[in-house]
């Protein structure tokens, strides 16, 4: 399995919505990511897990509430959402030369990714 | 500064004809370079990456790009676009970190 899926496709909330975003990789890669995406611009990371540890956060709202539960699943929790959060939301994953450095250079795999709508 | 220059907004090509996208990348140390290729409404697709040695990388769809050391530049490059690779296209360098840094992409239109 070499892919990064993530669920659900499509979503609209409110902004008093709490809805949650679901990544899954099986590829054995110890680090994860989410990026947010505006139409036709890079994407922007929010969040990185290593090992299943925090260790980076870019600053976020604290209305976005990442988790991961274990080394193959990576939530994003959503909570009062404003109509500019929408967005589309990528996950990644990739290995990780060493537990802890931060060297992710193997290079990434990319979710097709969840279309976020806010109403 | 650490940055990413992706020039052209947007590349217009004819079907048959060679493609390039630029880049060129100011990043300390030794960056790993990678290119991605998004398509509408889906995630990044990788397509090539350059580590070390050969500095002509080749990658996915029939895509190449050379790395110029001393330019600090990876150009990608097709010799013959296809109508379907008209896309949003990414370069990325990691910074020292190991983090993607991307440039701003460039949309290729291909027409037949």
């Amino acid at each position: 399995d070499t892919e990064v899926t993530q669920t659900p496709k499509h979503l609209v909330m409110g902004m008093t919505n709490k809805k949650s975003l679901k990544c899954e990789q099986h590829m054995g890669h110890r680090a994860m990511y989410w990026y947010k995406q505006k139409a036709k611009k890079p994407p922007e990371l929010m969040f990185v897990y290593s090992y299943e540890k925090l260790s980076i956060n870019e600053s976020v709202p604290s209305r976005f509430s990442p988790e991961c539960p274990n080394s193959s699943l990576l939530n994003l929790h959503l909570h009062a959402l404003q109509p500019e959060d929408s967005a589309l939301y990528l996950c990644a994953s990739s290995q990780e030369l060493s537990p802890g450095t931060g060297a992710f250079n193997y290079g990434y795999t990319f979710g097709s990714g969840t279309r976020l709508t806010v109403v | 500064a650490q940055s990413v220059a992706q020039p052209e907004d947007q590349v217009n090509v004819a079907e048959g004809n060679p493609l390039t996208v630029k880049c060129t990348y100011s990043v300390s140390g030794n960056p790993y370079l990678f290119w991605y290729v998004q398509y509408p409404n889906r995630g990044l697709q990788f397509l090539l990456k350059y580590i070390t040695g050969d500095n002509l990388v080749k990658g996915s769809y029939g895509f190449e790009a050379e790395f110029n050391k001393s330019q600090t530049s990876f150009h990608l490059k097709k010799p013959s676009a296809l109508v379907s690779d008209s896309a949003l296209y990414f370069c990325a360098p990691t910074d020292s970190w190991g983090k993607l840094q991307f440039g701003a992409g460039t949309q290729v239109v291909v027409t037949p």
